[in-house]
């Protein structure tokens, strides 16, 4: 199995730009995690996705941030638009039910300048 | 809600000695509780799951960890550090009952040769 895939693994942008990220979760997982984690506030908890429904959006930051599931094998992260202070590594996990353990993906380091 | 506590967040110790680190945890329900590792530049593994078996769990590179409901405990153990050790180690309940996960803030681990 390739594992989680994350696109782009590296995205520098400008500030106002809009940032999409992409995550293709392990085939036959029916849970999906979107993370952030910086030096300053450590690994936070975004949003995550069950049967490809929103379960738990509390941790998106403001309505900058929107996350959706298309389908079973696709996510995407998006901001809009972009600010210097959402520059992270971002995480997609997928798992087998949204309460057993995560699979991480490589993560994809995002630089807003 | 739950929440999840745990303290130190850094912890040095020398290779060839025990590592503890601790995750004290509340929950509204039977919670599943779970080890993470962090190397750096790389997503997150599990290392042990505790999912109302066995109340000492074995994980992967020799940790282990034992849930103790009267404490509200999951610590996590290693007999002899290694140098391969040195990451940062999270521990994660989830909650079956309102759908929820909480993250500890994380235990950097150093290992001192």
């Amino acid at each position: 199995d390739a594992g989680v895939i994350q696109s782009p693994r590296h995205e520098v942008t400008e500030m106002g730009q809009e940032v999409t990220l992409r995550c293709k979760p392990i085939s036959g997982h029916n849970s999906l995690f979107w993370y952030r984690q910086t030096m300053m506030r450590g690994l936070e908890l975004l949003i995550y996705f069950n049967n490809n429904v929103p379960i738990d959006d509390s941790g998106m930051p403001e309505d900058r941030f929107s996350a959706k599931m298309p389908n079973a094998s696709f996510s995407t992260l998006k901001i809009q638009p972009s600010e210097p202070r959402d520059s992270a590594v971002y995480f997609c996990a997928s798992s087998l039910g949204w309460s057993n353990e995560q699979y991480f993906g490589p993560g994809t380091r995002l630089t807003v300048t | 809600a739950q929440s999840v506590t745990q303290l130190d967040s850094h912890v040095s110790v020398s290779e060839g000695t025990p590592v503890l680190l601790r995750c004290n945890y509340s929950s509204s329900y039977s919670p599943s509780l779970f080890w993470y590792v962090q190397h750096p530049n790389k997503g997150l593994q599990l290392l042990l799951k505790y999912t109302s078996a066995a109340t000492l769990v074995k994980g992967i590179n020799g940790f282990e960890a034992e849930f103790k409901k009267s404490e509200t405990s999951f610590h996590l153990t290693k007999p002899s550090a290694h140098m391969s050790d040195a990451a940062e180690y999270f521990c994660v309940v989830s909650d079956y009952g309102n759908n929820r996960l909480a993250f500890g803030k994380g235990n950097q681990v150093v290992v001192i040769p």
